[in-house]
């Protein structure tokens, strides 16, 4: 059974901090792994990632992924209070996604 | 303007009722699925489709029932059966089931009373 891990589950910071989110992965056919923000409302779309090593970056938000080692971080730097959300990751080898449970980010001003 | 619509934003019932959340994509797209949230958590699949007339249960489908009748719209009905039904709803899609990019409707908040 495919499974998607992230760690930590909660995670409280200032504005100002650097923090890295995790997501492990155990599929039998690997696909893309997919990077989600939700606030009070639908998750929005944040990274796709298909290939090892490849850092995708966007603002002060980046993600990178290590298929061997079976694992994905985001990273958020110079965190600031609008970045308070859950951050979902998953995985889309089978016919359905594979999330796991979302890390809450709390940022304090 | 594509995308995904669900209906109502917010939904109140009386304990005992059944009720349909409505989902709606003009994305052309042949998978749809149905997520539950909890406060604080992740999202759990209740329900999913990869073409019309065909469906299967995901990890929580237990009092829920869905229909695809059209490939555009995969509505959820929430029977007296769900023993905890207050929750927030996500409808989404796929192109196909063998596509990675999924896009998800606003949600629907349910409230149970």
């Amino acid at each position: 059974e495919d499974k998607v891990v992230q760690s930590p589950l909660s995670l409280v910071v200032h504005e100002g901090d650097t923090v890295t989110l995790n997501c492990s992965y155990e599929v039998t056919n690997f696909r893309s792994l997919l990077w989600y923000k939700q606030e009070k409302k639908a998750p929005t779309f944040l990274f796709m990632l298909t290939s090892s090593g490849i850092e995708k970056k966007s603002g002060r938000l980046s993600s990178i992924l290590d298929k061997k080692e079976l694992f994905s971080i985001l990273n958020i730097t110079a965190t600031q209070t609008g970045d308070s959300a859950i951050y979902l990751c998953a995985e889309t080898s089978g016919s359905r996604l594979t999330f796991g449970e979302g890390t809450q980010l709390t940022v304090n001003p | 303007d594509g995308g995904i619509t669900q209906s109502p934003k917010y939904l109140f019932r009386k304990e005992g009722q059944n009720v349909t959340l409505s989902c709606e994509q003009n994305l052309n797209h042949d998978a749809m699925y149905w997520y539950r949230q909890d406060p604080g958590q992740g999202l759990r699949l209740i329900y999913y489709s990869q073409i019309v007339n065909d469906f299967q249960k995901g990890d929580i489908a237990e009092g829920y029932s869905v229909s695809r009748e059209k490939k555009e719209s995969f509505p959820l009905t929430v029977t007296s059966a769900q023993k905890n039904p207050t929750a927030f709803y996500l409808c989404a899609s796929r192109r196909s089931f063998t596509s990675n990019e999924q896009f998800f409707g606003p949600g629907t908040r349910l409230t149970v009373l």
